[in-house]
């Protein structure tokens, strides 16, 4: 079983509609995170959490909340879609512990398109 | 100012030679990570190799390996004789920050296709 799963793994969806996106890890790791990649761009961090009560904006949080239900579950909430938030969100997990220090570890993606 | 700069957005090699992948970095941080990681079609993100900044040595794993030069502040991946499957995207990464205040910087990836 894979060690960070997405749900759902592709989602299509129509502007103005609440769209949540979750997140589940066996790793074991306190830290998790939201990303979103677009065409020609790296990663963009939306939220990330380092533990279940610590829950920070990245760098492009507007229109995207979260929520840390327990320590393996990391929810991405989009309160209502637009279409330029059509993209691929990757959920990741590390330990800032380790010889590999905060190593970040990414789930399969989901890719999201907003009609 | 670019954190992370990949200047090569495509590169194409033949099966079996090795390649080279460019990754620059900026930071003031005394201690950071540095990280690569492969994006096939299929999309998942997948991590291959770790360099820390107080590393003595290049970081290797199997056929990657780190051309790690600190004062060049460039962490180049090399790929030793590289296989079709090693077709995809690769991306820097720069871990900086004090503990607990950690951030991730991605460059925009190399596009590397092997040639048969």
């Amino acid at each position: 079983d894979a060690d960070v799963t997405q749900t759902p793994r592709n989602r299509i969806t129509k502007t103005g509609k609440r769209i949540m996106l979750e997140c589940s890890q066996t790793k074991g790791h306190d830290r998790m995170y939201w990303y979103r990649q677009d065409p020609g761009l790296g990663l963009r961090l939306i939220y990330y959490s380092f533990d279940v009560k610590d829950i920070n904006k990245g760098e492009i949080s507007d229109g995207y909340s979260v929520s840390r239900q327990a320590q393996a579950k990391f929810s991405l909430s989009l309160e209502s879609a637009i279409p330029n938030q059509t993209a691929l969100y990757f959920c990741a997990t590390s330990d800032p512990g380790g010889y590999q220090r905060d190593t970040q570890y990414f789930g399969p993606g989901t890719r999201l398109t907003v009609l | 100012a670019q954190k992370i700069t990949q200047t090569q957005p495509g590169m194409f090699v033949q099966e079996k030679e090795a390649v080279t992948l460019d990754c620059t970095y900026d930071t003031s941080d005394p201690s950071y990570g540095l990280f690569w990681y492969k994006q096939p079609s299929s999309g998942e993100m997948i991590f291959l190799i770790y360099q820390g900044s107080y590393d003595q040595q290049n970081a290797t794993e199997g056929r990657y390996s780190l051309n790690f030069q600190k004062a060049r502040k460039s962490a180049n991946l090399v790929i030793s004789a590289s296989q079709l499957g090693d077709s995809a995207m690769y991306f820097c990464a720069m871990r900086e920050g004090a503990f607990g205040n950690e951030k991730l910087t991605f460059g925009t990836g190399t596009r590397l296709t092997i040639i048969p």
